[in-house]
């Protein structure tokens, strides 16, 4: 019953690879994040969608592609990985853009 | 410019003491301000809320306050317990739906 999902938790892969981060929200929310965590702990978003569509598009290398095929699934796809895509992603989802984030338990993702 | 930040890296409270966690926030328009706590291995979890049009709210435990006039946001935790030790965040939502973090202050609870 869990509210804001994510899989895997753990992801290890080959610099070069191409890799996706599956993402499920049941609250019947309309908006859903993707965020990245840095090794500092610095949350920073990477990207919005509200309705399937997309809302914030930060600067982010157009090697992450999200992909929402319905309102209750946002799925993050990277290409080329590189060392420097290592984090933790988090997925979030919210009633509305303006209103409270729940967050999904993370992915730690790790390039070799 | 959007920025979001605690004054504080690292806070050592005793067991049983109240804890303060202090934020600062730079972008004026911003109406609707979060407190998360973020344990080891998990994703951050809600706390507590504020809107602009307030300076205090209150919830179990905790308090938020928040001085719109030097731009100030504070957590406070009563009786701290070790159940509290966790990555305590302030975020702030901007009129363009865009939630900012603050760096994160962790909180460790000595028994």
């Amino acid at each position: 019953d869990t509210a804001v999902s994510q899989t895997p938790k753990y992801l290890v892969t080959q610099m070069g690879n191409d890799k996706s981060i599956k993402c499920e929200q049941n609250l019947g929310h309309d908006t859903m994040y993707w965020y990245k965590q840095d090794s500092k702990k610095f949350l920073k978003i990477m990207f919005s969608y509200n309705n399937k569509e997309l809302i914030i598009n930060e600067t982010v290398p157009n090697r992450f592609s999200p992909k929402s095929p319905d309102k209750a699934h946002l799925n993050l796809h990277i290409n080329s990985l590189e060392l420097g895509d290592s984090a933790v992603y988090f997925c979030a989802s919210s009633q509305d853009a303006r209103r409270t984030q729940y967050f999904g338990p993370g992915t730690r993702l790790t390039v070799l | 410019g959007e920025s979001v930040g605690l004054h504080l890296p690292t806070l050592s409270v005793q067991e049983g003491d109240n804890s303060i966690i202090n934020c600062a926030y730079s972008n004026s328009a911003s109406d609707y301000f979060i407190w998360y706590k973020q344990e080891s291995g998990k994703g951050p979890q809600f706390i507590i809320d504020i809107r602009s049009n307030m300076d205090k709210r209150q919830g179990q435990r905790v308090t938020v306050l928040l001085n719109k006039t030097v731009k100030h946001l504070s957590l406070q935790i009563a009786a701290t317990q070790p159940g509290d030790s966790a990555v305590y965040f302030c975020a702030e939502i901007l009129n363009t739906g865009k939630l900012i973090f603050g760096q994160g202050t962790t909180l460790q609870v000595k028994p």
